[in-house]
């Protein structure tokens, strides 16, 4: 079994430029959850999704960010224009349900650099 | 408010001491869960440990052990003879209750160097 698949592991990207985020759930799973962890900090919450809805997004920026789960295919999180601050790393985590006794089983990162 | 305090920043010992991480949460709900995740140099997150608030029974697992106290909101993770390869970045977590949203709210981190 795969576990939660992130790609690419590195990306870097030019000021102004857009990076796309990709993250494959664990096989099975409905519920996938962002998080950014910005150096030196621990991670914080940006977007619930489950397939093709959007469940709370309330850590996400409210401009240049965007995150999707379509019915087919992986979660994207989309990040256009991008600024220096962007940089971090980007971690998606997958569970088969949104209760506290459900697991996230988490992916190994992407970590953006905006030069 | 959620919130996840871990007071050591970073911590240096010496293979084969003992080392506690400190761990101190607030919530004001009655049913939540607390994590334990490392983070080695490689960057992944690594689950430890998940500990319901109706379960204070303390944790073994091998050099690992967990003491979780309500009284005082902590959840400490305890490394008994430590290795070298315990050289991480490790990280306490809640979950926040709500409805259909179960997100983690994470503390700073604590940077444990082993020394050989």
């Amino acid at each position: 079994n795969a576990g939660v698949m992130q790609n690419p592991r590195h990306l870097v990207r030019r000021r102004g430029q857009e990076a796309r985020l990709r993250c494959s759930p664990v096989k099975g799973h409905s519920h996938v959850y962002w998080y950014r962890q910005l150096p030196e900090e621990g991670l914080k919450f940006m977007v619930y999704l489950q397939k093709e809805n959007i469940i709370d997004e309330s850590g996400m920026p409210k401009e240049r960010f965007s995150a999707e789960f379509p019915k087919e295919g992986p979660s994207i999180l989309r990040i256009q224009q991008v600024v220096r601050g962007d940089s971090a790393a980007y971690f998606c985590a997958s569970s088969p349900g949104s209760g506290l006794n459900t697991e996230a089983f988490f992916g190994q990162g992407t970590r953006l650099t905006v030069v | 408010a959620q919130k996840v305090t871990q007071a050591q920043t970073e911590i240096s010992v010496v293979e084969k001491e003992d080392v506690t991480l400190d761990c101190v949460y607030e919530t004001r709900d009655t049913t939540y869960y607390l994590f334990w995740y490392k983070q080695p140099p490689s960057g992944e997150l690594v689950f430890l440990i998940r500990r319901n608030s109706f379960d204070e029974q303390n944790e073994i697992s091998g050099r690992y052990s967990w003491n979780f106290q309500k009284s005082t909101s902590s959840f400490n993770f305890t490394i008994t003879a430590s290795q070298v390869v315990d050289s991480a970045v490790y990280f306490c977590a809640l979950s926040e209750t709500g409805g259909n949203n179960r997100k983690l709210i994470w503390g700073l981190g604590t940077s444990l160097a082993v020394n050989p």
